[in-house]
């Protein structure tokens, strides 16, 4: 298996500009992650998906960053307007939840710059 | 709620030399208890797990966790570090009746040649 996709790998944009980035979760997986890693805050959740419907997305920042997603194999997560302060690297993972083990994949990650 | 409490955030130590990285937990339900590793310019790979049974548990690369109940603690050894160990270590628990994973600050591991 090729393992999470993430696209783009890295993106710079201006403030005040939409950025969409894109999460190929692994094949048969049924939950899905999008984390922000910053040096201050750290490794944080944003939102959860399970078979496609949002569980918990009380890690949201605020209105300006929206999640979706539409099938089981693709995720998005919008940010509109950008600001810089939303500069981070942004992980998606996926896991299949199924007991015993919640052990999640994660993707390369996208780094964002926002200027 | 959960919590993961990672009290280094900076471990320096010489190359061939032990090191113990630790992690404390909280939790008012049972868990699964993780350590993730990131690499430089990386997303992170799970380390070890532990879900049940024995509380000592290895991973393929020499690092091993033990979990202590009493102590609500999972505290990651590895008797002599590489250079190549220089990561982002993680450690993780997830209520085992619900799949959100809660992680820790981090700690990052510098080994010295």
């Amino acid at each position: 298996d090729a393992g999470v996709i993430q696209s783009p790998r890295h993106e710079v944009t201006e403030m005040g500009q939409e950025v969409t980035l894109r999460c190929k979760p692994i094949s048969g997986h049924n939950s899905l992650f999008w984390y922000r890693q910053t040096m201050m805050r750290g490794l944080e959740l944003l939102i959860y998906f399970n078979n496609n419907v949002p569980i918990d997305d009380s890690g949201m920042p605020e209105d300006r960053f929206s999640a979706k997603m539409p099938n089981a194999s693709f995720s998005t997560l919008k940010i509109q307007p950008s600001e810089p302060r939303d500069s981070a690297v942004y992980f998606c993972a996926s896991s299949l939840r199924r007991a015993p083990s919640h052990e999640q994949y994660f993707g390369p990650g996208t780094r964002l710059t926002v200027t | 709620a959960q919590s993961v409490t990672q009290l280094d955030s900076q471990v320096p130590v010489f190359e061939e030399a032990p090191v113990e990285l630790r992690c404390n937990y909280s939790s008012s339900v049972s868990v699964y208890l993780f350590w993730y590793v990131q690499y430089p310019n990386q997303g992170l790979q799970l380390l070890l797990k532990y879900l049940s049974g024995s509380t000592l548990v290895e991973s393929i690369n020499g690092f091993e966790a033990e979990f202590n109940k009493s102590q609500t603690s999972f505290h990651l050894r590895k008797p002599s570090v590489h250079i190549s160990d220089t990561a982002e270590y993680f450690c993780a628990v997830s209520p085992t009746s619900y799949d959100k994973v809660i992680f820790g600050p981090g700690t990052s591991l510098s080994v010295i040649p």
